[in-house]
């Protein structure tokens, strides 16, 4: 597609649910990241995908978070039994490669958890 | 791990008013990246550095490469309401490495 896209753009669950986040990468481009930004925060990385290389996992909080990239294109971060502090905006930017010019980010999904 | 500094969190300045924001590391980056984030919205990447001592425009921005590789600046001239946003700094130590955000500077314009 022309640009990154992020659905849903907004999830509300309740504490304890598992979620799914989903993000399409712009067409062609081999590295997706997800972030992950908190109020005042900046940007968390969380884990980035290149290729068919093993993920690059090092920012994922705990063993609740994980993600998945099926045929080198469409990315799931999926947060298991969220807590309140999982709520944030998740961003997920892809980039033709590890030394592409720069991100291109989709909108974000923000997770609110009650 | 590698951090990048940028402060003050928020800066308020009048429409009109030329703005500067630096960034800062405590080690080397071999790219420097300027993004603005609208409300709502991803980050969207305004000005890339590739070599130390860099000085690059981009309409009424200007951003630039420090020479010791740890620092860079971006500057906005003639402020407008649609600068508002946050802006956030990025680098990259290495070529094949992710890029590192610095928390961002919410910037204001006051009209």
């Amino acid at each position: 597609g022309a640009g990154v896209s992020q659905s849903p753009s907004n999830k509300v669950t309740e504490k304890g649910k598992d979620v799914e986040l989903r993000c399409d990468p712009i067409s062609g481009h081999t590295a997706l990241y997800w972030y992950r930004q908190s109020l005042g925060q900046g940007l968390e990385f969380l884990i980035y995908f290149q290729g068919n290389s093993a993920p690059d996992k090092s920012g994922l909080p705990s063993d609740r978070f994980s993600a998945e990239r099926t045929g080198g294109s469409v990315s799931t971060l999926t947060i298991q039994r969220t807590q309140q502090e999982d709520s944030a905006v998740y961003l997920c930017a892809s980039s033709d490669g590890p030394g592409g010019y720069g991100y291109t980010f989709g909108s974000g999904t923000r997770l609110t958890v009650v | 791990g590698q951090q990048l500094n940028q402060s003050p969190q928020s800066m308020f300045i009048q429409e009109g008013e030329d703005v500067s924001m630096n960034c800062t590391s405590s080690s080397i980056f071999n790219t420097w990246l300027w993004y603005k984030q609208d409300p709502g919205e991803g980050p969207v990447l305004l000005i890339a550095l590739y070599k130390a001592g860099e000085l690059t425009s981009n309409g009424r921005l200007t951003a630039q490469f420090g020479i010791t590789r740890k620092d860079s600046f971006l500057n906005i001239s003639a402020s407008i309401p649609s600068d508002v946003g946050i802006y956030f700094c990025a680098g990259r130590d290495g070529a094949n490495s992710k890029l590192t955000f610095g928390k961002g500077i919410t910037l204001s314009v006051r009209p």
